[in-house]
């Protein structure tokens, strides 16, 4: 089966533009999670949608944001982009029934803000 | 609030030894999933392995084993006969019921040839 795919896979911005990024999970995955990688704080939550309802929330300001489609397929996108916004993102879709816990992941979008 | 704790940034390992990742972590719940997820420079992460709480037994998946400590908070990943392809960095990640993954800071493992 596809496994979780990630668009773009890079993208260079210019500070104060805004970016979208999209996921789209497994086929019966109804939970996607985004998460922000750098080299200096690891891998920190940003959201996670389950059933187009936004269920956790991290500790991220309110210029990123997410939503969830009814396909389960996900967006995320940050607003007024700062050089410190500079990561790979990375989705991850989890199944989130029964016992079956544990994420997949998409490949990343390497996001440059310059 | 869960917490996941990697002391060892980096180590390595001579091809076809064993090495063993260490994890504790620390949660005020009684139903959580542990995991172990590698990421390759290619930067795909990937589940290696998961453990529920409350199975005594310690998962395994083919070289990769864990040892769990439940009492102790402690999840460290053994890896048999390492191979060039598990070089990758390793993190160790906690996750309670309906809730976020939290994730470790990561070790960076080098397999050498």
């Amino acid at each position: 089966k596809a496994g979780v795919t990630q668009t773009p896979r890079y993208l260079i911005k210019t500070r104060g533009q805004q970016v979208t990024l999209s996921c789209s999970p497994i086929s019966g995955h109804r939970s996607v999670s985004w998460y922000q990688q750098t080299p200096g704080q690891g891998l920190q939550f940003l959201f996670e949608y389950f059933s187009e309802t936004q269920r956790n929330k991290g500790n991220f300001p309110g210029r990123f944001s997410g939503r969830q489609f009814s396909n389960s397929r996900s967006e995320m996108n940050v607003s007024t982009l700062e050089l410190g916004d500079s990561a790979l993102y990375l989705c991850a879709s989890s199944l989130k029934e029964g016992e079956d816990y544990g994420y997949t992941f998409g490949s990343g979008t390497r996001l440059t803000v310059v | 609030a869960q917490t996941v704790t990697q002391s060892q940034p980096e180590m390595s390992v001579q091809e076809a030894e064993t090495v063993t990742l260490s994890c504790t972590y620390d949660t005020s719940e009684s139903n959580y999933y542990l995991f172990w997820y590698k990421q390759p420079p290619s930067r795909q992460m990937i589940l290696v392995i998961r453990q529920e709480a409350y199975k005594q037994q310690n998962a395994t998946e083919n070289r990769f084993s864990v040892n769990f400590q439940k009492a102790a908070k402690s999840f460290s990943l053994k890896i048999s006969d390492s191979q060039l392809g598990d070089t990758a960095m390793y993190f160790c990640a906690s996750q309670t019921s309906y809730d976020k993954v939290i994730f470790g800071p990561g070790t960076s493992l080098s397999v050498i040839p």
